[in-house]
């Protein structure tokens, strides 16, 4: 079935930028069907969708983090990456991303499935 | 930026009994809601999509129900892996795709 692995460094310093790549295996990325994301979870807080690209290399941010995020993705590979810049302490999180089911009348509806995510800590 | 607000932030029951967990929407999403579980350690597990449509494998106790503004999930009779942190999704307007803040489901 398929399965998603994040990787990358897990300590970034501030300032610096965050760089984080998702593995995709047991299914095409080039699938019309679908968007790919990155969500992300402070330690013992909720979600927060970062941003999401189809195989085209189409992409949507979260507003709030547009400025400093960017997505993009290598078909050859099968993978998709983050990008994102002059973090601070309140980027530390778990980095998760997912394939997001992409609808009829919208890009993308709900996530499934995951990878397992990957802690990634903004400290000097 | 639809705001979805879940309560309660915790719910106590005892194994068994039925839970219903809530999830408001700040303005409608229709039935563009998906409902999420995660354990400690883990990722999110998709259970509902389409606020009532149970995803692969997710067993007959789960059941998700509403439109527009509220919604809830029901767990009819709580299992012991069943204790965990659950999180509504909304995706009818985007950017940005967004969850409420969770519910944790604990052991009573």
């Amino acid at each position: 079935q398929l399965q998603l692995q994040e990787s990358g460094p897990g300590l970034v310093k501030p300032s610096e930028t965050l760089s984080l790549t998702c593995t995709v295996s047991g299914g095409s990325i080039s699938s019309s069907s679908y968007y790919w994301g990155w969500i992300r979870q402070p330690p013992g807080k909720g979600l927060e969708w970062i941003g999401s690209i189809y195989y085209s290399g189409s992409t949507y941010y979260n507003p709030s983090l547009k400025s400093r995020v960017t997505i993009s993705v290598d078909t050859s590979k099968n993978q998709f990456s983050l990008k994102l810049s002059s973090v601070t302490a309140a980027d530390t999180a778990v980095y998760y991303c997912a394939r997001h089911q992409k609808g009829y009348d919208r890009p993308g509806r709900w996530f499934d499935p995951w990878g397992q995510g990957t802690l990634v800590t903004v400290s000097s | 930026e639809i705001v979805m607000t879940q309560s309660p932030a915790t719910l106590s029951v005892s194994p068994g009994e039925r839970a219903t967990l809530s999830c408001r929407a700040s303005q409608s999403v229709s039935s563009n809601l998906a409902w999420y579980q995660q354990k400690p350690g883990q990722a999110p597990r998709l259970l509902i999509y389409g606020a009532s449509t149970r995803a692969t494998g997710i067993p007959a106790r789960f059941s998700g129900s509403g439109s527009g503004t509220e919604f809830t999930l029901t767990i009819s009779s709580l299992q012991s892996e069943d204790f965990a942190v659950y999180y509504c999704q909304q995706y009818n307007n985007w950017p940005p795709w967004t969850f409420g803040q969770g519910t944790k489901l604990e052991i009573k």
